[in-house]
């Protein structure tokens, strides 16, 4: 079965740290995708990032980057210089390859607090 | 491309009454999910739509709830003699095959569903 942990259940910094949100997943599928979703309070899921799982060259947006792993199946995702703007509810997501639902298996969510 | 639309964004329901929800998912986009979300934890899969065709149902999905696409457009999502329990957002989501969507799905807002 497919199965996200982040571990981080809530996570505070100050304006300009960096921070990093964790996770990990398990799938018996050699075949994958993950993603990140950003949940402001609006309540609407915002897509970050989708890394299939052949590609683990890590990524850079911005402030934004992402470390794929696959020898510990982790996806970390960091902000540098966090602003306030970036407190929200971040989700690390899995799903099956392409031919099924290709439905989502979301972890329960770090929520992120940026203070002034 | 207006995105993908929910009605209502809110509905509060005495227990035991019906309720339905809908959803307009991008008009090109031939498959729609329903993911429901309760406090604190991360969306869960319901069910998935390929154009008119219900694929897949989650053991979440019990014989109290049904959903329809009909036409293969929108999505309506019934919840029939509501519980405490089926409090929570629900969230539709739509996206055509992962070949051609590498930004995975499009999520609406969400209903939210509190039932008194």
């Amino acid at each position: 079965a497919q199965k996200v942990t982040q571990a981080q259940t809530e996570i505070s910094v100050v304006e300009k740290e960096d921070v990093t949100l964790d996770c990990v997943y398990e799938t018996r599928d050699t075949t994958y995708y993950l993603f990140w979703y950003k949940q402001p309070p609006s309540g609407e899921l915002v897509f970050l990032i989708r890394r299939n799982s052949f590609d683990e060259q890590n990524e850079i947006s911005g402030r934004y980057s992402w470390n794929f792993q696959k020898s510990t199946s982790s996806f970390n995702f960091t902000i540098t210089a966090s602003q306030v703007v970036d407190s929200a509810v971040y989700f690390c997501a899995l799903s099956e390859a392409q031919g099924g639902s290709e439905k989502l298996v979301f972890g329960k969510g770090t929520k992120l607090t940026v203070n002034p | 491309d207006t995105g993908v639309s929910q009605n209502p964004r809110h509905k509060i329901t005495k227990r035991g009454q019906n309720v339905t929800f809908r959803c307009d998912p991008i008009s090109e986009h031939n498959r729609l999910y329903w993911y429901r979300q309760t406090l604190g934890q991360g969306p869960e899969f319901l069910t998935y739509f390929q154009n008119e065709a219900q694929l897949e149902k989650s053991r979440l999905l019990s014989d109290r709830f049904s959903a329809e696409r009909p036409k293969g457009s929108f999505s309506t999502l019934e919840i029939q003699r509501t519980e405490q329990g089926d409090s929570a957002m629900y969230l539709c989501a739509s996206s055509p095959s992962f070949l051609t969507a590498p930004n995975g799905y499009t999520f609406g807002s969400g209903t939210r569903l509190t039932v008194v």
